[in-house]
């Protein structure tokens, strides 16, 4: 089976540091994606991997970044977290092609106060 | 990009098979059609995904209109742990190939 873990279920956060979320996945997968939720507002991507050292933005990327050194390990950085940054952020990987499906990991709350 | 319109909620009573329909009428001739699900405090997970025909696994059924502009999902015996929010996704091409928009979903709970 695919497993995607995130590094935390929850964390608690202070306005201004800088937020580390991480996401490895065990099965090889080319494409890594980060999400995150937020009531009413369903699913937004954040930023997408399609290779190592490869990034695109997604739909909301502003105030992240990321980092794929290692093709299993993706990370989202909050450079300095806001109170608007509290959310669930749910990471994704894919095996590379036109048509495939998304794994996702357990999700992180993070809250910043 | 193709954007859905489902019904934020419905009921299901267990045992009955539950119906979950999803508009997609902009939908483009290259674009598939997932149905994802959420259940609480997980992580959501990939049920069933079509291009033109109808498809069927293990989970589901996916009904796709010839007009490809809406679609049913179909869970036939519906049970207590197919309570969950259910997402209909049109997905768009990019480097990365198909790419998954969400929307708000549909809340389905399922009652003895």
């Amino acid at each position: 089976d695919v497993k995607v873990t995130q590094s935390s279920r929850y964390l608690v956060k202070r306005t201004g540091e800088k937020v580390f979320l991480e996401c490895v996945q065990d099965m090889d997968h080319e494409n890594m994606f980060w999400y995150r939720q937020d009531p009413g507002l369903g699913l937004r991507l954040i930023y997408f991997s399609y290779d190592v050292k490869m990034k695109e933005k997604g739909d909301i990327p502003e105030g992240y970044s990321v980092s794929r050194e290692k093709k299993e390990r993706f990370s989202l950085i909050l450079e300095s977290a806001s109170t608007n940054q509290t959310s669930m952020y749910l990471c994704a990987s894919r095996k590379r092609g036109a048509v495939g499906t998304q794994y996702f990991g357990p999700g992180t709350r993070l809250t910043v106060l | 990009d193709a954007k859905t319109t489902q019904p934020t909620s419905m009921d299901c009573a267990e045992g009955r098979a539950a119906n979950l329909p999803c508009n997609h009428s902009t939908i483009s001739g290259n674009e598939y059609v997932y149905w994802y699900r959420q259940i609480h405090s997980q992580g959501p997970q990939y049920i069933i995904h079509g291009l033109k025909n109808n498809e069927t696994n293990e989970m589901a059924s996916l009904i796709i209109t010839e007009d490809r502009k809406s679609s049913t999902l179909i869970l036939p015996h519906a049970t207590l742990r197919d309570t969950a929010v259910y997402y209909c996704i049109v997905s768009r091409l990019s480097n990365a190939g198909n790419m998954l928009t969400f929307g708000g979903g549909t809340r389905l709970m399922v009652k003895p």
